[in-house]
């Protein structure tokens, strides 16, 4: 079974500051994609960036990116500038290769303080 | 915007009462999930379906039913509606491709009180 672990429930930052979000996640599959999703306060779940297992190179969406860590089951995003409205619930993701169901964290609460 | 939809946004109902949450995607997509989410909290997966006729229970144990006629609908049903149902309920759908731009397309999820 797929497992994904957030270990920060809350987190907060300074406006224009840099802040990384850390998940772990634990799998025996050899490709799969990874997820940051945000999800503002009532508002709509929204896909942040995605990471695909077989490619080494990081993931980057403008003031967003995420650290990859294979070996170490590692998955982090970082966010650049933040802005007031980064202020949300952000889940990290995991996807097997076949498409077959999404496995999320329990999330972390991010307030972007101006 | 995501082309899925859920209705009603908000509902508050009596206990005891039959209720049907609506789910549509007009994007063809094969795979279609249900998640309840408690405020602020996690998602626990309830239902999902891979296609038409398909549906299975989820890791987390829901006197929900659901059903899927038509690719488009996914609709979700409590037969009986009691006060531990009261939750946020998400619909999402996925379609996986090959080059790595999947993901799960989410609704604007249904807020349901049951008093």
């Amino acid at each position: 079974a797929q497992t994904v672990t957030q270990s920060q429930p809350e987190m907060s930052v300074q406006e224009a500051e840099t802040v990384t979000l850390s998940c772990t996640y634990d799998t025996s599959e050899s490709n799969y994609y990874l997820f940051w999703y945000k999800q503002p306060p009532s508002r709509q779940m929204i896909l942040v960036i995605r990471q695909e297992a077989y490619k080494q190179q990081n993931a980057t969406e403008n003031r967003f990116s995420v650290n990859f860590q294979k070996a170490a089951k590692s998955f982090s995003l970082k966010i650049s500038d933040s802005q007031l409205g980064d202020t949300a619930m952000y889940f990290c993701a995991f996807m097997k290769h076949d498409g077959n169901q999404f496995y999320f964290g329990t999330g972390t609460s991010l307030t972007v303080i101006p | 915007e995501a082309d899925i939809y859920q209705t009603p946004r908000y509902l508050v109902i009596g206990t005891g009462k039959k209720i049907t949450l609506e789910c549509s995607q007009t994007m063809g997509h094969d795979k279609m999930y249900w998640y309840q989410q408690d405020p602020g909290m996690e998602l626990h997966l309830i239902h999902y379906s891979y296609g038409v006729n398909s549906t299975e229970k989820g890791d987390l144990s829901s006197e929900s039913t659901v059903s899927r006629i038509r690719t488009e609908h996914f609709p979700l049903t409590l037969e009986s509606a009691r006060p531990s149902h009261t939750s946020q309920y998400l619909c999402a759908s996925s379609e996986y491709r090959t080059g790595g731009d999947t993901e799960a397309f989410f609704g604007q999820g249904t807020r349901l009180t049951v008093v």
